[in-house]
């Protein structure tokens, strides 16, 4: 069946450190991609998408790029700030006939420092 | 303000006693969503809707009933058959299944005591 693995975590940084986080997947046909970012207390937001492969999704500085031959989708952020501490979860979307499904990751949660 | 709305945002019962979380939305969307959220884990699917007077199980449905009698309303009961039904739940909605893009709500934490 499709899944998402993430790396393990939790990961801990300085403010404006690089940040990458890893996300591959296993699915049957062409997923679209997601990361979605849950802040403390809070629901899920999606952070960005990408539909087909080579697309780059970006967003407040966040950007990941569909990569089919590798079968991932790998979160990056340049500079990070302590405002980006939360969980980000990174999921996939497959359609079955009128129907889709989004399987999610296990997340991971990032803690940055001032 | 569009969105949706889940209440309470903290909920306590006794174990034995079935509890009914209410999600709510005005966005105009077609398809909800239950999911729910345990430490470490990613986000499970209980139960979706298509539409009004439908709904599907998902993944983890044993333990758990829905109704959608509105559109714009998805209660999710979570009964006493449900083993451990202590965890983090998630609404969310969409224009429709076929749709990419979920809205979640804030969720409710269930903590049976």
């Amino acid at each position: 069946g499709d899944s998402v693995t993430q790396m393990e975590g939790p990961v801990t940084l300085s403010e404006e450190a690089c940040l990458t986080i890893n996300c591959t997947y296993t699915a049957t046909g062409y997923p679209s991609l997601f990361w979605y970012v849950q802040y403390p207390g809070e629901g899920l937001q999606l952070l960005l998408k990408a539909t087909k492969a080579d697309d780059k999704g970006s967003n407040k500085g966040f950007e990941a790029t569909y990569r089919k031959e590798t079968t991932s989708f790998h979160l990056e952020k340049g500079s990070v700030q302590v405002s980006d501490s939360a969980v980000y979860f990174c999921a996939l979307r497959t359609v079955t006939g009128a129907n889709s499904k989004l399987t999610f990751g296990k997340g991971i949660t990032l803690s940055v420092r001032p | 303000d569009g969105g949706i709305t889940q209440s309470p945002k903290y909920l306590f019962r006794k174990e034995g006693q079935n509890v009914t979380l209410s999600c709510e939305q005005n966005l105009n969307h077609d398809a909800m969503y239950w999911y729910r959220q345990d430490p470490g884990q990613g986000l499970r699917l209980i139960y979706y809707s298509q539409i009004v007077n439908d709904f599907q199980k998902g993944d983890i449905a044993e333990g758990y009933s829905v109704s959608r009698e509105k559109k714009e309303s998805f209660p999710l009961t979570v009964t006493s058959a449900q083993k451990n039904p202590t965890a983090f739940y998630l609404c969310a909605s969409s224009i429709d299944t076929g749709t990419d893009t979920q809205y979640f709500g804030p969720g409710t934490r269930l903590t049976v005591l």
